[in-house]
């Protein structure tokens, strides 16, 4: 059971926009930033979005992240095939003093 | 460019010990932490801790206090990840990450990451 929740599933079409959510709570997301990770299959996840809604450099655009309260989301627009991977929101957690990670959404691009 | 290499893979017997190095290269080692983080087959991701080449500074998820130790070598820019008293619960892959900016523990920020380490526990 992972301290951060996530929807095990997303699946859109080419050109789509989907959203992927990540739950959490006051000493969690709530006190500290939040960051997104990709996983492409058989891969080391990649860094997406760091400090809630910023992108490395290299990550397209159409990657987004937004958090409000206790919650956070990762907006992918003009879905791709490449786009198909895992991905994890993480943040710290005061109370455990530990870095705890969402069980992952794994995308479908159909 | 900031790159993290890993030592291959591995098969340990339970109760044995492993050690996986993480050679970092592209930018300045004493000035960012090293976090690992572990996946077990099939599973979702589970941070085991940071350690700071600064000053050695450690910090271990509870679960893995006590088996663990991370250390550094500056002089080979290289982090070190030892975890002993293996169990089958501990095959998995086994990744060092650069970590971000501000050299504290309290961070899920994973700039970069190396390749992975699959360790194999066989009974």
């Amino acid at each position: 059971q992972s301290v951060l929740t996530q929807q095990p599933s997303a699946s859109g079409t080419p050109g789509q926009r989907v959203t992927i959510s990540c739950s959490g709570s006051i000493s969690n997301i709530g006190n500290n930033p939040v960051y997104w990770y990709q996983q492409l299959p058989g891969t080391a996840p990649k860094l997406l979005i760091f400090a809630n809604n910023k992108r490395p450099s290299g990550v397209p655009d159409r990657f987004s992240g937004s958090k409000s309260g206790t919650s956070s989301s990762l907006a992918i627009g003009g879905l791709r095939s490449e786009d198909e991977a895992n991905y994890y929101c993480a943040s710290w957690d005061d109370n455990l003093s530990a870095a705890v990670f969402g069980g992952g959404t794994r995308l479908t691009v159909l | 460019q900031v790159e993290l290499v890993q030592s291959g893979g591995d098969v340990k017997n339970r109760g044995a010990s492993v050690k996986v190095s993480c050679t970092t290269s592209g930018y300045n080692f004493n000035s960012f932490g090293i976090g690992w983080v572990r996946q077990a087959p099939g599973q979702g991701l589970e941070w085991m801790g940071w350690v700071s080449p600064y000053n050695g500074k450690i910090k271990v998820a509870q679960k893995f206090q006590g088996r663990v130790t991370m250390t550094t070598d500056t002089l080979k820019t290289t982090a070190y990840l030892e975890l002993t008293t293996l169990t089958s619960d501990d095959t998995a892959v086994y990744y060092c990450a650069k970590m971000g900016p501000g050299l504290r523990p309290g961070s899920a920020w994973f700039e970069t990451w190396g390749p992975g380490t699959p360790v194999t526990v066989s009974s």
